[in-house]
Parts: structure tokens; C-alpha cells; sequence
């Protein structure tokens, strides 16, 4: 799982409450993503990050805020959830470039 | 990065080859062929990968047209746990800023 831990596993919010979502690694890898899917979908891409205050954004990122200030930790923010939020989140991590990606267990956040 | 096209579904009985086609006609030729399956909700699961070569590991083979435009993995012996969905993106030097598209649910039966 390349020290890939993601939480909480499970969540539920309300609308308009902010949620942050942690993805945590335990081998100081430089590349990190956040992916949302949706049911019957494929992954999309939300943000990324290259390093430390490194981050941009992905296809689907309106909505979202991220933030990485220590190498093992890239948080994804929900300034105010809305329905449309809800999904599984995955975080991944890229060893180097030109090499796979590897996710996490996934987060799944319900906003009711 | 291009895009790719997969069948949405396909059968295969176990114990069989399962061949899992990708078309990618717009690839470029810094970019690579990766493959991941996704079991249930898990997170998906590197399978393998390649640029121009065709490549092989434990789990699968992945066979690259001359061209490039199209490559096919290959599960050589099926089993009822391979039953996933099989996504084939292509990606140039940086695999995880990629696309999913919907991937092909493969449904292995006794």
C-alpha cells in the first residue's frame, strides 16, 4: 500500500459545514493527488501536489481547497459541502515520475 | 494526455485468458500505457505498464500494437478474484494527473 493511510474512512456532514479530509504517508514521496469518483464512474482528479506548498489543480477542483505543509500530509478541504460532494475521495502517490501511482483505501463522505 | 477507449464490459471463464482491449490512437510518443483494476470500492491497483515494448510481470502482460494506438493486458489464467474493473490510461512521465474514464467491468464465471 506504500504507507498510504487516508481519513477518516467514513464520513457524513451536513450541507454547508466545511470537511477536511487527510491523506497521510509514511515514505516522504514527493507527488500526492486527490481523485473523487462517483458511482459507476471513473476517477477524476481534483488537485495535486509536487511538494511542500507545491499544489494545482486538477479537472474537477471548484469547490475544493487543498493544502500540504508537511511532506507526509496533503489535506482536502470542503469549504462548505453540498450534496454534489458526496462521494468516495482517494488520495495517491506517484514514487517518481514515469513510475505507477498508488492509492489509498478511499474515504467515502456522505453530505446530507 | 490522450484518451483512451475500453469496452464497458466483458465475460471471461475461469481459467481462461482474459484479453482486455484499450485504443489510444492519439498517444504521443513520450507517453505511456498503464494499466489498474479496481475491486469493489477499493482503491485501484497498479497492474503494469509500458511505453513502446510489450511487458510482462506476475500478474499480467500488456501487448502494444507496433503503432501504438492500441494495447491489450492479458490476465493469462482468469480467476474468479480477478473480477474487477480494468482501467487503461495513458499518461506522459506523470501517471497519477490522470484521466479515468469508465474502464472495462470484467466479470470472470465459473
Amino acid at each position: 500500500d506504500a504507507g498510504i493511510t487516508q481519513s477518516p474512512r467514513h464520513k457524513v456532514t451536513e450541507t454547508g459545514t466545511p470537511v477536511t479530509l487527510r491523506c497521510h504517508q509514511t515514505e516522504n514521496h514527493r507527488y500526492m493527488y486527490w481523485y473523487r469518483q462517483d458511482p459507476g464512474h471513473g476517477l477524476r482528479l481534483i488537485h495535486y501536489s509536487y511538494g511542500v506548498k507545491d499544489t494545482d489543480k486538477g479537472e474537477v477542483s471548484d469547490g475544493y481547497s487543498v493544502s500540504r505543509s508537511k511532506t507526509e500530509d496533503f489535506l482536502l478541504t470542503l469549504e462548505s459541502a453540498t450534496s454534489s460532494q458526496t462521494s468516495v475521495y482517494f488520495c495517491a502517490i506517484l514514487l517518481r515520475l514515469e513510475s505507477e501511482a498508488f492509492f489509498g483505501q478511499g474515504t467515502r463522505l456522505t453530505v446530507v | 494526455d490522450a484518451k483512451t477507449t475500453q469496452p464497458t464490459s466483458m465475460d471471461c471463464a475461469e481459467g481462461r485468458a482474459a484479453n482486455l482491449p484499450c485504443n489510444h490512437s492519439t498517444i504521443s510518443g513520450n507517453e505511456y500505457v498503464y494499466w489498474y483494476r479496481q475491486i469493489h470500492s477499493q482503491g485501484p491497483q497498479y497492474i503494469i505498464h509500458g511505453l513502446k515494448n510489450n511487458e510482462t510481470n506476475e500478474m499480467a502482460s500488456l501487448i502494444i500494437t507496433e503503432d501504438r494506438k492500441s494495447s491489450t493486458l492479458i490476465l493469462p489464467h482468469a480467476t474468479l478474484r480477478d473480477t474487477a474493473v480494468y482501467y487503461c490510461i495513458v499518461a506522459q512521465g506523470n501517471a497519477g494527473k490522470s484521466t479515468f474514464g469508465d474502464g472495462t467491468t470484467l466479470t470472470v464465471k465459473p
